[in-house]
């Protein structure tokens, strides 16, 4: 059972313009949503979290929005560029449950065009 | 500070064989996740380690495979007679305290069993 779905699988966006991942989970014990970064041949990187306390979080040009009723998350990248190009996972974890184990969505590969 | 180490890169076995992965953690941290990478997969939790203690091992194979971390040294994981199927990138991640939100990942080790 996938409990965190992630759309779309691959993304091309050009320089400049609006990169937008999607997420939507099961669990509603989950708490705790990142967002990570990853590059070939790299481990992920932390790019961005948000709690449900809030509906948006925003760091630079990278945002969350949370929709706590509807279970769904996304991340807007704004001005995006060539940098940007890596695969992106969201992710979820509940940290009531003590393993503080996180389920990753399967990822979208980003590219960003000149 | 040097990040999460873990080596090797790349590892080669035939089937039957024994696959040892090594993790050394972050200075300073004692907490210590594994995560398996299948291609066009997300990644998903195996196990939850302390200093000489599993956690939490829900994640991982009940047979063939196995993990520690010991007092002294690094953490390991242990998968005895591969399969093609154990073919993946195995990731870890070290935080200081038992946490979701302070992971810092490895870049992995890619295995593959011929």
């Amino acid at each position: 059972q996938q409990q965190v779905k992630q759309s779309p699988q691959s993304l091309i966006v050009q320089k400049g313009g609006i990169s937008i991942i999607n997420c939507a989970y099961e669990n509603t014990a989950f708490d705790y949503f990142p967002w990570y970064q990853q590059f070939p041949g790299k481990g992920p990187a932390l790019l961005i979290a948000i709690r449900p306390d809030v509906s948006e979080k925003k760091e630079g040009r990278f945002t969350i929005s949370f929709n706590k009723s509807a279970k769904q998350f996304s991340l807007h990248i704004m001005d995006s560029q060539p940098g940007d190009s890596a695969t992106y996972f969201c992710a979820a974890s509940d940290s009531g449950a003590g393993s503080y184990q996180l389920t990753f969505g399967k990822g979208t590969k980003l590219s960003v065009i000149p | 500070n040097a990040g999460v180490m873990q080596n090797p890169r790349h590892l080669v076995r035939r089937r039957g064989q024994e696959a040892r992965l090594r993790c050394s953690p972050m200075k300073g941290h004692s907490h210590v996740y594994w995560y398996r990478q299948l291609p066009e997969e997300g990644l998903k939790f195996m196990v939850y380690l302390q200093k000489e203690n599993i956690i939490d091992e829900s994640g991982m194979p009940k047979e063939r495979f196995s993990a520690e971390f010991p007092k002294e040294g690094p953490s390991i994981l242990r998968i005895q007679q591969v399969v093609r199927g154990d073919s993946a990138a195995y990731f870890c991640a070290s935080s200081p305290a038992g946490s979701s939100e302070k992971l810092f990942f490895g870049s992995g080790t890619q295995l593959s069993v011929l």
